[in-house]
């Protein structure tokens, strides 16, 4: 069964530096979204894209954020000076053009230091 | 305005229990879908009911939707200790892309 995956499982950087997050949404998909998930707390959505452009974003998606699918296959997210505050498990999410379900990956597990 | 709030926070039963968990919503949606996360991992994708539906099957779970109450349940019959994990509802908005999540229900099932 076809299913978003994300690289790396768990990435450490240090506050300011800039870290990518990188997923491989379900092959046919359209639609693409990132949210996060602060330890013990809900689940936050971050951003959608659809052909080729943010279609739309939250308030947390703020300048430092980016994204980018940079060839067929790869959806990234990008942090450009990391605060203590990014600390989170951040989920991809695809979705097909024929359905509603949003199917998520594992994550990524970011921790600042 | 907080949307899928779930109740109970924590659910605790047997094996062999039905297990039922509720979320409330607070504005109009196009869909309502439920996940299931265990510990530290991603989210699972169980189940999707539009607003126009009233209740859907898939396997032991059944999900009901009240629009006029704004509220789901999601019903897992003759549970398993591999049932164990956070469920989480989900509200898709009108006119949007997002998916706004309840802080999800605990569920522990004893063996």
């Amino acid at each position: 069964e076809p299913e978003v995956t994300q690289t790396p499982s768990h990435q450490v950087t240090q506050m300011g530096q800039e870290v990518i997050l990188r997923c491989v949404p379900i092959s046919n998909h359209l639609y693409f979204y990132w949210y996060r998930q602060i330890l013990g707390q809900k689940v936050e959505f971050l951003v959608s894209f659809y052909n080729n452009e943010i279609s739309e974003k939250s308030e947390i998606f703020d300048d430092q954020f980016s994204v980018e699918r940079p060839d067929g296959s790869n959806f990234t997210l990008k942090i450009r000076s990391t605060k203590l505050e990014d600390s989170a498990m951040y989920f991809c999410a695809s979705r097909g053009d024929r359905g509603d379900e949003q199917f998520f990956g594992p994550g990524t597990r970011l921790t600042v230091l | 305005s907080q949307q899928g709030e779930e109740d109970p926070q924590a659910l605790s039963i047997q094996e062999g229990e039905n297990a039922t968990m509720n979320c409330s919503y607070k504005t109009s949606i196009n869909n309502l879908q439920w996940y299931r996360q265990n510990s530290g991992r991603g989210l699972v994708h169980l189940i999707l009911i539009r607003s126009n539906e009233r209740e859907k099957h898939s396997g032991r779970l059944r999900v009901t939707l009240d629009t006029s109450k704004k509220s789901s349940s999601l019903l897992i019959t003759a549970s398993r200790a591999a049932d164990t994990a956070s469920y989480f509802c989900a509200t898709a908005p009108w006119s949007s892309e997002k998916l706004v999540f309840g802080k999800g229900t605990k569920l522990t099932v004893n063996p």
